[in-house]
């Protein structure tokens, strides 16, 4: 069963890069066409997708990050990182990563990791 | 951006009655529609796929419906395990991207 799990500072100051790692588990990163995926949510509010990285490492950010995040996956370690730069007291949340698992009609995020809180402030 | 808006926000019901989540998009996302749980301190897990497919292990009182732009989700029998905050996600194809409505709380009533 693969599991996840998200590693990294909790504290980033304000205008540096946030910088995690996701480690898979249970199976080989590069196993099946799948994308490694991170969201994140601050805290009480709905969640939000950051982007996504393929074994081939192809990408797909949301547009509304797009000019600040950088994701790249590690096949040796089978772990994938998320760096987002120029950092503002908003991205303050919860960072999950996950897998973005799909059928012929749909896409779903799972399993997910834990999640790792990252404060951003000086 | 495909906006995802749900309701209600909050919704207070007694175990083992029938809770219905709503989820509507603001364009049609076919039948790419999921549902996750989460509860405090958790990550979300996903319990539907595909507008009405359960992922593993999850109980059969949950069901989804729906197309298009109009989803649901149904518990027909609440248990104390399911008071929760329920999301729905689609996911559209170009450019690639996954949107998650805002949550509805399901609590107990």
């Amino acid at each position: 069963q693969v599991q996840l799990q998200e590693s990294g500072p909790g504290l980033v100051k304000p205008s540096q890069t946030l910088s995690l790692t996701c480690t898979v588990s249970g199976g080989s990163i590069r196993r099946g066409s799948y994308y490694w995926t991170w969201i994140r949510q601050p805290a009480g509010k709905q969640l939000e997708w950051i982007g996504r990285i393929s074994t081939s490492g192809a990408t797909n950010y949301n547009p509304s990050l797009m000019s600040r995040v950088t994701m790249s996956l590690d096949t040796s370690k089978n772990d994938f990182s998320l760096k987002l730069n120029s950092v503002i007291a908003a991205d303050t949340a919860v960072y999950y990563c996950a897998r973005d698992t799909w059928d012929r009609f749909s896409n779903w995020l799972d399993p997910w990791g834990q999640g790792i809180l990252v404060t951003v402030s000086s | 951006e495909i906006v995802m808006t749900q309701s209600p926000a909050t919704l207070s019901v007694s175990p083992g009655e029938r809770a219905t989540l709503s989820c509507r998009a603001s364009q049609s996302v076919s039948s790419n529609l999921a549902w996750y749980q989460q509860k405090p301190g958790q990550a979300p897990r996903v319990i539907i796929y595909g507008t009405s497919t359960r992922a593993t292990g999850i109980p059969a009182r949950f069901s989804g419906s729906g197309s298009g732009t109009e989803f649901t989700l149904t518990i027909s029998s609440l248990q104390s395990e399911d008071f929760a905050i329920y999301y729905c996600q689609q996911y559209h194809d170009w450019p690639p991207q996954f949107t998650f409505g805002q949550g509805t709380k399901l609590e107990i009533k």
